[in-house]
């Protein structure tokens, strides 16, 4: 089955620096890549996602990457700000029904 | 208005008791998961429904077991409680399946002591 691998596990920045994310999946059959955020005590929320016939997609300050060949996808988040610290979960499915992934998480600090 | 609501939103209980949860979407979605979230924040998936339909159900306890009586609800009724089945159980919906995003509930934190 799927298997998502992210990296790093936590990730400190300063205010106004970008953060990058990394996450690679198994099942080369995977087509959509969604990427959530989730809050101290929230709810996980969906922030952007790409499919696998597009390269890149941008959304405002956000942007992700997918390299299906390297079977590998990225979480770029610029001009970082304190309200960006929370978990980030990058997640991987294939056909219709077919069940959503998550990788372990990614802790980001955006410190002031 | 909410989208995705769970019922309760904490609950603690002893060991060896049933409870359930409750979770229901206004959203008009077809899918309806249920995840567990652990202590480390790792989501895993438990079940889905689809249209009433059970199309995923991982490898959980048989003492787990979920209910939808129609696809804007999805109930999770857990028998003989165990410390280790303390988590947040997350809700969430999506339309036509797990590739268009899903739609979370607040969670349900599960205390077993």
């Amino acid at each position: 089955g799927e298997n998502v691998e992210q990296h790093p596990s936590t990730l400190s920045v300063q205010e106004g620096d970008s953060a990058v994310i990394k996450c690679t999946y198994s099942d080369s059959a995977s087509n959509y890549f969604p990427w959530y955020k989730q809050e101290l005590g929230k709810r996980p929320q969906l922030i952007i996602d790409i499919r696998s016939n597009v390269g890149e997609k941008k959304d405002q300050r956000i942007a992700v990457t997918l390299n299906k060949t390297a079977k590998h996808f990225s979480l770029h988040i610029t001009e970082t700000q304190p309200e960006d610290s929370a978990v980030y979960f990058c997640a991987a499915s294939g056909t219709s029904y077919d069940k959503v992934i998550f990788g372990p998480g990614t802790s980001l600090s955006v410190i002031p | 208005d909410t989208a995705v609501s769970q019922t309760p939103k904490y609950l603690v209980t002893q060991m060896g008791n049933d409870k359930s949860i409750k979770c229901e979407q206004n959203l008009g979605h077809d899918t309806m998961y249920w995840y567990k979230q652990d202590s480390k924040k790792f989501l895993k998936i438990m079940f889905s429904y689809n249209n009433k339909e059970l199309i995923i159900n991982e490898t959980v306890p048989n003492r787990f077991s979920p209910k939808s009586p129609d696809k804007a609800h999805l109930n999770l009724h857990i028998n003989s409680l165990e410390l280790g089945d303390s988590a947040v159980y997350f809700c969430a919906s999506s339309q036509v399946g797990g590739d268009y995003g899903y739609t979370f509930g607040s969670g349900t934190r599960l205390t077993v002591v």
